[in-house]
């Protein structure tokens, strides 16, 4: 049964840096078949794409984030990750990981709420 | 990227069948096939209902089907039950090798 599993600080300051990792059981971050995806939700708010990352390092980014976004696998750990720098208000969401199947998103993490405040 | 656009809200009786729209542009919606739509309850994560366009998760009704006409894709609801109360998003690749989601769509069962 596959299962992701975000973790990180669920408060960060103002102009710092979110930094959250996505344990994955159940497969392997290494597969050559899935990339792993981030995925946000303002609070009361739509669904935004990040980015995704493949095994072997390729990685994808909203155009809007690209900037500021870095997604990363660590493949002895079986975890994928993502920074977001310079951090505002706007960043407040539920931060989601997910596999993705070739043009969907198969499964999700339950999410985790990270609060941008001071 | 802007997200595609879907309808704030739709409303039906149980029983009844809806239809939720999602409409996208050449560079993502209508140039391929790779829309799929997503069920969230609230609280909880996303769930997939369809991908590609029309393909079904194992274990997804049958009373959920998708569909595609040029940039706009449709998701259909038939035999509206009270647990189908939820919001709704659709999702495509896109030229940029990214994806984008949808508005989302409050669906409420009268």
């Amino acid at each position: 049964q596959l299962q992701l599993q975000e973790s990180g600080p669920g408060l960060v300051k103002p102009s710092e840096t979110l930094s959250l990792t996505c344990t994955v059981s159940g497969d392997s971050v290494s597969s050559s078949t899935y990339h792993w995806g981030w995925i946000r939700q303002p609070p009361g708010k739509g669904l935004e794409w990040i980015g995704s990352i493949y095994y072997a390092g390729n990685t994808y980014y909203n155009p809007s984030l690209k900037s500021r976004v870095t997604i990363s696998v660590d493949t002895s750990k079986n975890q994928f990750s993502v920074r977001l720098t310079s951090v505002t208000a706007a960043d407040t969401a539920v931060y989601f990981c997910a596999r993705l199947n070739s043009g969907w998103h198969s499964y999700w993490g339950q999410g985790t709420l990270v609060t941008v405040s001071s | 990227q802007s997200a595609l656009t879907q309808p704030a809200s739709v409303s039906g009786s149980p029983g009844q069948s809806i239809t939720i729209s999602c409409t996208g542009t050449s560079s993502d919606v209508g140039g391929y096939n790779s829309v799929s739509w997503y069920q969230q309850h609230p609280g909880k994560a996303p769930k997939v209902l369809i991908y590609d366009v029309s393909n079904r998760p194992s274990g997804v009704s049958n009373r959920f089907s998708g569909s595609k006409s040029g940039n706009t894709a449709s998701l259909t609801i038939s035999g509206l039950q009270a647990e189908d109360e939820a919001d709704y998003y659709c999702s495509s690749f896109t030229s940029s090798i990214t994806y984008v989601f949808g508005t989302g769509t409050k669906v409420t069962v009268l």
